[in-house]
């Protein structure tokens, strides 16, 4: 399958910025993802961003695209204590499916 | 509620044991996921249909692994002989299909335990 890397861990304090970060090999991927997933429960689409943009900003949620070095990232502005939870990015690949990564656990410190 | 279901929450057998989950997908999407998760790691894709047909099979997927999804819209995973190394989360979700920006919706797993 395809590769998606994150970092496994990211804490940070009430109401500062967290950036979430992901690397994907497949460079034919169309759309990239970031999902959230809290404990115990299945995964919930935050956002997506097509290949060929570089920023979408929705809310407090910010993606960043660099294509040329398949690297992704997710900026939560002013974090609260309810942004705690795992964060996957995930890209569709050839064959038309889903590769997740391994998720950024994000604690948010009150 | 309209998203998507997935029966039981949580599920404990014995090992050698057969196993059966069942996913209701949103309404109006014809496609459907099976994926499993264990813990630290990101969901993992096992198969998937459109409408009933199943498109794909992931090449780690056993043969004791059965999925059906007889009339588009509900669907079945089957485990046969189950092994301790099934255990884990099984998720499924749906989307309805467009070449261009498709989004998977989740339901909340079943968590499987083989004892």
């Amino acid at each position: 399958g395809e590769d998606v890397e994150q970092s496994l861990f990211l804490s940070v304090r009430e109401g500062d910025s967290s950036v979430i970060n992901c690397t994907y090999t497949d460079s034919s991927s169309t759309y990239l993802y970031w999902y959230k997933q809290e404990p115990g429960a299945g995964l919930q689409l935050l956002t997506y961003i097509f290949s060929n943009m570089d920023m979408k900003q929705d809310q407090r949620l910010t993606v960043l695209l660099n294509k040329k070095d398949k690297h992704l990232s997710l900026r939560i502005a002013d974090t609260q204590t309810g942004d705690s939870a795992i964060y996957f990015c995930a890209e569709i690949a050839t064959g038309n499916q889903f590769y997740f990564g391994t998720g950024t656990s994000l604690t948010v410190i009150p | 509620d309209t998203g998507v279901s997935q029966n039981p929450r949580h599920k404990i057998t014995k090992r050698g044991q057969n196993v059966t989950f069942r996913c209701d997908p949103i309404s109006e999407h014809n496609r459907l996921y099976w994926y499993r998760q264990t813990l630290g790691q990101g969901p993992e894709f096992l198969t998937y249909f459109q409408n009933e047909a199943q498109l794909e099979k992931s090449r780690l997927l056993s043969d004791r692994f059965s999925a059906e999804r007889p009339k588009g819209s509900f669907s079945t995973l089957e485990i046969q002989r189950t092994e301790q190394g099934d255990s884990a989360m099984y998720l499924c979700a749906s989307s309805f299909y467009i070449p261009y920006g498709e989004k998977l919706f989740f339901g909340s797993g079943t968590q499987l335990s083989v004892l």
